[in-house]
């Protein structure tokens, strides 16, 4: 596709629960990144893939938290045992690549989760 | 700890003024981004600035940044509706990861 892709757009699910999150970056981008943005602030960095490795996970908050990119272009990002204030909307991007001293990152439309 | 301040957060003006958001951060970095982000919608590359003194315009907007005074400014000319938006900046730390400001949140009445 012409842009980064995230599905689903929306996801309600329950204090508990476990939920997947797809992003599929531009076709090319060895870089994918995602975020997490809540209401009225500006993102915040969760993990960055440079290919199939995750190169900085530091910005996961707990192990309940994970991100895998087997093949080097579609993530998924997991939650397990979902609690109220992961309730945010999960935000992908994608570079061309990553480790240079210009890359642009740009973003998909983002999943909004609701944990009741 | 590296951060990134925006100001205002909160900005109402009228249809035809000018007006300037701010953009601070605390450690040195010439990579620095301008997004929009429209109600519901993702983020929209604006512009990036590369260097000390970069300037870059693209119809009723113009960013510039000085990285020795570590600010970066967003002007609006002649202000529109279709501006509506809300406004980062972000700054690039070690060559990917993207620090944010909380956002201004412009609305402009005709």
């Amino acid at each position: 596709g012409a842009g980064v892709s995230q599905t689903p757009s929306n996801k309600v699910t329950e204090k508990g629960k476990y939920v997947e999150l797809r992003c599929d970056p531009i076709s090319g981008h060895t870089a994918l990144y995602w975020y997490r943005q809540s209401l009225g602030q500006g993102p915040e960095f969760l993990i960055y893939f440079q290919g199939t490795g995750a190169a900085d996970d530091s910005g996961l908050p707990n192990d309940r938290f994970f991100a895998v990119r087997p093949e080097g272009s579609v993530s998924t990002l997991k939650i397990q045992r979902t609690e109220r204030g992961d309730s945010a909307v999960y935000l992908c991007a994608s570079s061309l690549t990553g480790a240079v001293a210009y890359n642009e990152q740009f973003f998909g439309p983002g999943t909004r989760l609701t944990v009741l | 700890e590296l951060k990134v301040e925006q100001n205002p957060l909160f900005l109402s003006m009228q249809e035809g003024k000018n007006y300037t958001i701010y953009c601070n951060y605390s450690t040195t970095s010439d990579r620095l981004y301008w997004y929009r982000q429209d109600p519901g919608k993702s983020l929209e590359s604006l512009f990036v600035l590369l260097s000390n003194g970069a300037v870059k315009q693209e119809g009723r907007l113009m960013a510039s940044l000085d990285t020795k005074a570590r600010l970066s400014t967003l002007h609006i000319t002649a202000a529109v509706h279709d501006l509506s938006a809300t406004y980062f900046c972000a700054l690039q730390d070690s060559n990917y990861q993207l620090i944010w400001g909380a956002g201004t949140k412009l609305i402009i009445k005709p």
